[in-house]
């Protein structure tokens, strides 16, 4: 069965300090991965996806199909990265974007 | 440019009784439509889809029903609540074909306690 796992639901880390965000998928054919993200009293929104391999507000992702995992990273986290993270999984495929949800991590940068 | 827009924001409805949440897209035409549900502790699920006109699709199981009785409106119902409805329900839409980047776009969300 297709399932998306974040395995922490808090990470605190100090401003300037590096950033990664877990994700572990499981889905059986070739996924698209994506990470979303919901700022305090915003919409959640697409933050990035794998199959763009681009660098957002200076987040990445790498797909590693070995470990099936999907980690966001970060080299120096700034307050206003504070948020939830959302890892989703896409393997539906045809005309409708089915995704998969992960449980979500809180990640809070302090000062 | 393309909106989407839900309400009521919030709900509080006893046990038993009807729910109506409703959902519209603007500035696009044929847009597949999504109902989520977010629990605490347990992500996002999944609960409907739409890519068009009286078309549902279930994903689990439930109390609720969908419906989809215009191009860009998405409605969430049920004739009896339960408690276990309790949640934030998010409604999304995503562009059909070729311009398709897996991309879903999100609503505010309403969130809907059960007493």
């Amino acid at each position: 069965a297709q399932r998306v796992t974040q395995p922490e639901k808090l990470l605190s880390v100090f401003k300037g300090a590096p950033v990664e965000l877990k994700c572990n998928y499981s889905y059986s054919g070739s996924p698209e991965l994506f990470w979303y993200v919901q700022y305090s009293r915003q919409r959640l929104q697409l933050l990035l996806r794998h199959i763009s391999r681009e660098s957002i507000k200076g987040f990445t992702a790498d797909l590693n199909k070995g470990e099936t995992s999907f980690h966001l990273k970060k080299p120096f986290a700034q307050e206003e990265d504070s948020a939830m993270y959302y890892c989703a999984l896409s393997g539906y495929g045809g005309a409708t974007n089915k995704l998969i949800f992960g449980t979500g991590t809180l990640l809070a940068v302090q000062p | 440019s393309q909106t989407i827009h839900q309400w009521p924001a919030t709900l509080v409805q006893p046990v038993g009784s009807p729910l109506s949440l409703e959902c519209t897209v603007e500035g696009t035409s044929n847009p597949n439509l999504y109902w989520y549900r977010q629990a605490a502790g347990r992500g996002l699920q999944l609960l409907f889809y739409s890519v068009g006109i009286g078309q549902i699709s279930s994903e689990v199981p439930q109390n609720l029903s969908a419906s989809r009785p215009q191009d860009r409106q998405f409605i969430l119902s049920s004739k009896k609540l339960l408690l276990s409805d309790s949640g934030f329900y998010l409604c999304a839409w995503s562009v059909v074909g070729g311009g398709n980047t897996g991309e879903l776009f999100f609503g505010e969300g309403s969130r809907l306690t059960v007493l």
